[in-house]
């Protein structure tokens, strides 16, 4: 079954410093997605990603999917204590509708 | 519009009770799952269902039961609650995209503890 390794675990940065955060797969990645969680809260639907070379922004975060299609980065720029959470990747496994999930990436910015 | 929405919010059982989670949708999206987020685990994929009248084992099937049988609805059952399935629980629906993706559309969860 295909798996979703994210690195870094947690990431403690200081406001305004740009981060990013990786998400590689086992096999090649039909649809990638990235979603953000507040602690206590549901997800938060980011962006998608589907060929490889994509790159999608929203705001200050950019998300690509290289061309062999099984890593994506998450990246932010001058990031702010409003995007403190646990940032999630998800992708189908080939031939079936089952997401399946990264263990998460926790990010911390200190003000 | 809610989106999707569950049902309760928090709950604790006593081991071997039973107890059903609902969630519903009011996006008329054909894909609905449940998902459980533990600790370093991250989220683990349950049952999902690709229309009405139909379901599927995901990655952690086992203790738990679903039915789909109304497209809006989507039904977790515990038949007898063990500790181990204290947790966080995750609805989430996806509209039926041919040729494409759709993203997931989450539920803001439902913890539970089994004591």
């Amino acid at each position: 079954s295909q798996e979703l390794e994210q690195s870094p675990q947690s990431l403690i940065v200081q406001e305004g410093k740009n981060l990013t955060i990786n998400c590689t797969s086992s096999k090649t990645l039909y649809g990638l997605y990235w979603y953000k969680q507040k602690y206590g809260e549901g997800l938060i639907f980011l962006m998608m990603l589907q060929k490889g070379g994509e790159e999608k922004s929203h705001e200050k975060i950019t998300a690509k999917l290289d061309e062999k299609k099984q890593q994506s980065s998450l990246h932010i720029t001058a990031s702010q204590p409003s995007h403190a959470g646990i940032y999630l990747c998800g992708a189908k496994q080939g031939g079936s509708e089952k997401l399946v999930f990264g263990k998460g990436t926790k990010l911390t910015v200190n003000p | 519009n809610a989106g999707v929405t569950q049902t309760p919010k928090f709950r604790v059982l006593k081991t071997g009770q039973s107890m059903t989670l609902l969630c519903a949708q009011d996006m008329n999206h054909e894909y609905m799952y449940w998902y459980r987020q533990d600790p370093g685990m991250g989220l683990r994929l349950i049952h999902y269902s690709v229309g009405e009248g139909t379901t599927a084992k995901g990655e952690v099937p086992d203790g738990y039961n679903v039915s789909r049988l109304k497209k809006q609805n989507f039904l977790l059952g515990l038949e007898s609650a063990a500790p181990s399935q204290t947790s966080v629980y995750f609805c989430a629906s996806s509209l039926l995209m041919t040729g494409g993706n759709s993203p997931l559309h989450f539920g803001n969860g439902t913890r539970l503890t089994v004591t």
